[in-house]
């Protein structure tokens, strides 16, 4: 069975600092990977995805993810940090034992960006 | 040019009443989902429709019951509104779910429904 463990529940950063979130899968296929991000009282959007092209993968707003299998992670990086990134995040694998396109989130990670 | 909407953006109910959540999106696409995040921000699907036919159903109360219309449209129905269904509800759609290739789920802003 697939799942997605995110290490973190709260990450605290300086604005123009470096984010990192971490995510570890479990997965018994080759994974599609996804980090979503939900901003306050909004629907969540997409942030990038990993559908075993390039194992690093860059995203919108400058966030970019690295697929490292020997290490199941797909942790979650920016170079610097913006007050409009104050979000929660969460780290998604596609069921991939059928066609239904069934997400399965992790627990989320709330970032916090401090000015 | 709402891509995903969902009405009505909070319901506040009392234990026991019935009530419906819309979801419509414009995207052309063939599969639906409802997800439900509960107080702690856990994400967890409940249903999806592709193209009005049902494909994935988790173990929900049967309280929850979806309707597809259309593909368009995928509204929630939820009888004898209990305290733990307090959540937010949200709609996505995708690209069918059968054809080949990644399908990125798009989502709709939410439902905040709270029960009394």
């Amino acid at each position: 069975a697939q799942s997605v463990t995110q290490l973190d529940s709260h990450v605290s950063v300086s604005e123009g600092t470096p984010v990192l979130l971490r995510c570890n899968y479990s997965s018994s296929y080759s994974p599609s990977l996804f980090w979503y991000v939900q901003h306050p009282n909004k629907g969540l959007q997409l942030l990038l995805k990993y559908t075993s092209a390039a194992t690093l993968v860059k995203g919108i707003n400058g966030f970019e993810a690295e697929f490292k299998k020997s290490e199941t992670s797909f942790h979650l990086t920016k170079p610097s940090a913006h007050m409009s990134d104050a979000a929660e995040y969460f780290c998604v694998v596609r069921h991939g034992s059928s066609n239904t396109g069934k997400l399965i989130f992790g627990q989320g990670t709330t970032l916090q960006v401090k000015p | 040019d709402t891509a995903v909407s969902q009405t009505p953006k909070y319901l506040v109910t009392q234990m026991g009443n019935d009530k419906s959540i819309k979801c419509e999106q414009n995207l052309g696409h063939d599969t639906m989902y409802w997800y439900k995040q509960d107080s702690k921000k856990f994400l967890k699907i409940m249903f999806s429709y592709n193209n009005k036919e049902l494909i994935i159903n988790e173990t929900v109360p049967n309280r929850f019951s979806p309707k597809s219309p259309d593909k368009a449209h995928l509204n929630l129905h939820i009888n004898s509104l209990e305290l733990g269904d307090s959540a937010v509800y949200f709609c996505a759609s995708s690209r069918s779910t059968l054809l080949a290739g990644d399908n990125e789920q798009f989502f709709g802003p939410g439902t905040r429904l709270t029960v009394l």
